[in-house]
């Protein structure tokens, strides 16, 4: 597609239910990055993903938190049993290979636990 | 620790001066970027600067860096209302995948 992509664009939860973002970046784009934003503050890595390797999952903040990516396609963010602090904006960004290249982010989900 | 840290201010001016903001980081970098974020959505890249550069242009925007200082800035030259954003520097190591954000300048242009 023409940029990256992702949805829903607003999700209102209930605190202990499982929610889905879902990211779907510029075609061609081997390099997947999750971050969450909370409301005044800068960027938190979550996840990188590049081509068929391993992910770097090393910015998850618990267990509760996974990602999937299928191939050099669509990565999911899945988030169980909510609580309030995790709400936030969830960017997805995009780029073409790796070191140095620009890279492309989504309008973010903004994700409210109630 | 985190790279990548803007001076912690928050810019006011008028239309028509000039904008500047700094960042600061700890390690060496690959590159710095900078980027626009519009009322907390995505974020627009504005800038990359490699290590081995020291300034860049980009239409109204100049980014210079110093690694000796471990410092990078932007300037926003003959500000406009559309420049009202917060803006965010972002490091990239070797052998990191990840950007690595600071906190962001917030920047009103009053018209």
């Amino acid at each position: 597609g023409a940029g990256v992509s992702q949805s829903p664009s607003n999700k209102v939860t209930e605190k202990g239910k499982d929610v889905e973002l879902r990211c779907d970046p510029i075609s061609g784009h081997t390099a997947l990055y999750w971050y969450r934003q909370r409301l005044g503050q800068g960027l938190e890595f979550l996840i990188y993903f590049q081509g068929n390797s391993a992910p770097d999952k090393s910015g998850l903040p618990s267990d509760r938190f996974s990602a999937e990516r299928t191939g050099e396609s669509v990565s999911t963010l899945t988030i169980q049993r909510t609580q309030q602090e995790d709400s936030a904006v969830y960017l997805c960004a995009s780029r073409l290979g790796v070191l140095g290249n620009t890279i492309y982010f989504g309008e973010g989900s903004w994700l409210t636990v109630v | 620790s985190q790279q990548g840290e803007e001076d912690p201010q928050a810019l006011s001016i008028q239309e028509g001066e000039n904008a500047t903001m700094n960042c600061s980081y700890k390690t060496s970098i690959n590159n710095l970027q900078w980027y626009r974020q519009n009322s907390g959505r995505g974020l627009v890249h504005l800038i990359l600067i490699r290590s081995n550069e020291r300034e860049k242009h980009s239409g109204r925007l100049r980014v210079t860096l110093d690694t000796s200082k471990k410092s990078s800035s932007l300037l926003i030259t003959a500000s406009r209302a559309a420049d009202t954003a917060s803006y965010f520097c972002a490091t990239e190591l070797y052998g990191n995948n990840r950007l690595a954000f600071g906190k962001g300048n917030q920047v009103v242009v009053i018209p």
